[in-house]
């Protein structure tokens, strides 16, 4: 079955911009879809196939992709974007596979 | 504003069984496929289950197929999952998830709350 690897953390200072990538064997072929979990709350979808933001998420998130890494980031970072991010995969024979997770701290 | 609610999660000792409901608002519930994701506290996320929005598909992650099973009633606008043989790695916050599309494919749009299963004896 498919596996995605995110980095543990990363550590980003306010007004910066903080990059989660997520590696896949297979990913190159399937879209990625980025969710965002703060403390004690649900996720949240804010990135959706590849670069797409849903509406009422803020224009400094954004998602790319390359070969097989895909890559959100979020620019000028602010407080309140301290979460745990997730990418996520779909394909007929693996169904839904979550990446590792990546901790975003801001300093 | 969709809203999902979960409950049904609690103790429950290894080898039995439990059924969490999912009580949707907010939405057309029959034009969905809907999903189950679990999250051991502190871990990442995981798929369990998904059933298309007339049931003619499910899906199961291997870790509990043959042991969980999906359902869903459009009338009442709620999801069910029934987890049987219970193991202490079934232990985790159930999510009840909807996904975007009315087939089982791509991504989630909106989540519940959690309800918490805990297995153990």
């Amino acid at each position: 079955s498919s596996v995605l690897t995110q980095p543990p953390s990363v550590s980003v200072a306010p007004g910066k911009t903080a990059t989660i990538t997520c590696a896949g064997n297979d990913i190159g072929h399937k879209s990625v879809h980025w969710y965002q979990q703060k403390p004690g709350l649900a996720p949240v979808l804010v990135i959706y196939f590849d670069t797409d933001r849903p509406s009422g998420i803020p224009e400094r998130f954004s998602g790319s992709r390359s070969g097989n890494t895909a890559t959100l980031t979020i620019s000028r970072v602010e407080a309140g974007d301290e979460a745990d991010y997730y990418c996520q995969v779909w394909d007929s024979i693996s169904n839904y596979v979550f990446g590792t997770g990546t901790k975003v701290t801001v300093l | 504003e969709v809203r999902l609610v979960e409950s049904g999660g609690g103790l429950a000792q290894p080898g039995t069984s439990l059924r969490l409901s999912c009580a949707a608002s907010g939405l057309t519930f029959e034009d969905y496929a809907m999903h189950w994701v679990r999250q051991v506290p502190g871990r990442g996320l995981e798929w369990v289950s998904g059933i298309s929005w007339n049931s003619y598909s499910s899906a199961y992650a291997d870790a509990v197929k043959g042991r969980f099973t999906i359902s869903r009633d459009n009338a009442k606008s709620s999801l069910f999952l029934e987890m049987n043989s219970l193991r202490g790695d079934d232990t985790a916050l159930y999510y009840c998830v909807k996904g975007e599309q009315p087939t089982l494919m791509y991504y989630f749009d909106s989540w519940g709350q959690g309800t918490l299963v805990t297995v153990s004896s």
